[in-house]
């Protein structure tokens, strides 16, 4: 069973960019949920995506963005982007919205300079 | 809405020891999911235990328990016969059981199992 993944690992980006992440659901997921863990605090949820409708947000403003493919993986994107979007991106899946336990990649990395 | 508190930045523990996390959270619910997550320096968040709040049985997982007063609503989690390998941020985290399934996380405890 391939656990969730996420690309790139790492990613530097100056501010005003945009930059797309990608997330890979466990097998079975259809649930994606991105988090945004900033230095030293825990992550806080940007919003959850559940057969490609978005099922939640966070308070993050508009320029945070995702999709859900059919295959169930997941982009976030980010427009305009700040200094203070210098985060640790986390994607987690679960196998149905209701499924308490949400499994978690690896994160991406991305700074903002 | 919810809040998470974790009022210990850090610790650090003999190996071998037993080793207590606080946790409290803060919520107008009834019914949710309290969680311990680990979070090594490879940076993946890995579940180590789960608790509902519907059930008064405190959850256990080999070496991981958790102490569950929901009157308090405090969460604590104690690790026994701690090994190096336990070394890592611990975060606790609530969930409510409805509404959109989002984790709400607290700020974190650094643990360190020293040889």
């Amino acid at each position: 069973e391939t656990g969730v993944t996420q690309s790139p690992t790492h990613l530097i980006k100056t501010r005003g960019q945009q930059v797309t992440l990608r997330c890979s659901s466990q097998s079975g997921h259809n649930t994606v949920s991105w988090y945004q863990q900033a230095l030293g605090q825990g992550p806080q949820f940007i919003f959850q995506y559940y057969r490609e409708e978005e099922n939640g947000r966070g308070n993050f403003p508009p320029r945070f963005s995702g999709l859900q493919f059919p295959n169930y993986s997941s982009e976030l994107n980010v427009n305009a982007l700040e200094l203070d979007d210098s985060a640790l991106y986390l994607c987690a899946s679960s196998p149905e919205p209701s499924q308490e336990t949400q499994y978690f990649g690896p994160g991406t990395r991305l700074l903002v300079l | 809405a919810q809040t998470v508190t974790q009022s210990q930045p850090e610790m650090s523990v003999q190996e071998a020891e037993t080793v207590t996390l606080s946790c409290t959270y803060d919520t107008s619910e009834n019914n949710y999911y309290l969680f311990w997550y680990k979070q090594p320096p490879s940076r993946q968040m890995i579940l180590v235990i789960r608790q509902e709040a519907y059930k008064q049985q405190n959850a256990t997982e080999n070496r991981f328990s958790v102490n569950f007063q929901k009157a308090a609503k405090s969460f604590s989690l104690k690790i026994s016969d701690s090994q190096l390998g336990d070394t890592a941020m611990y975060f606790c985290a609530f969930m409510k059981l409805w509404g959109a399934q989002k984790l709400v996380f607290g700020q974190g405890t650094r643990l360190t199992i020293n040889p």
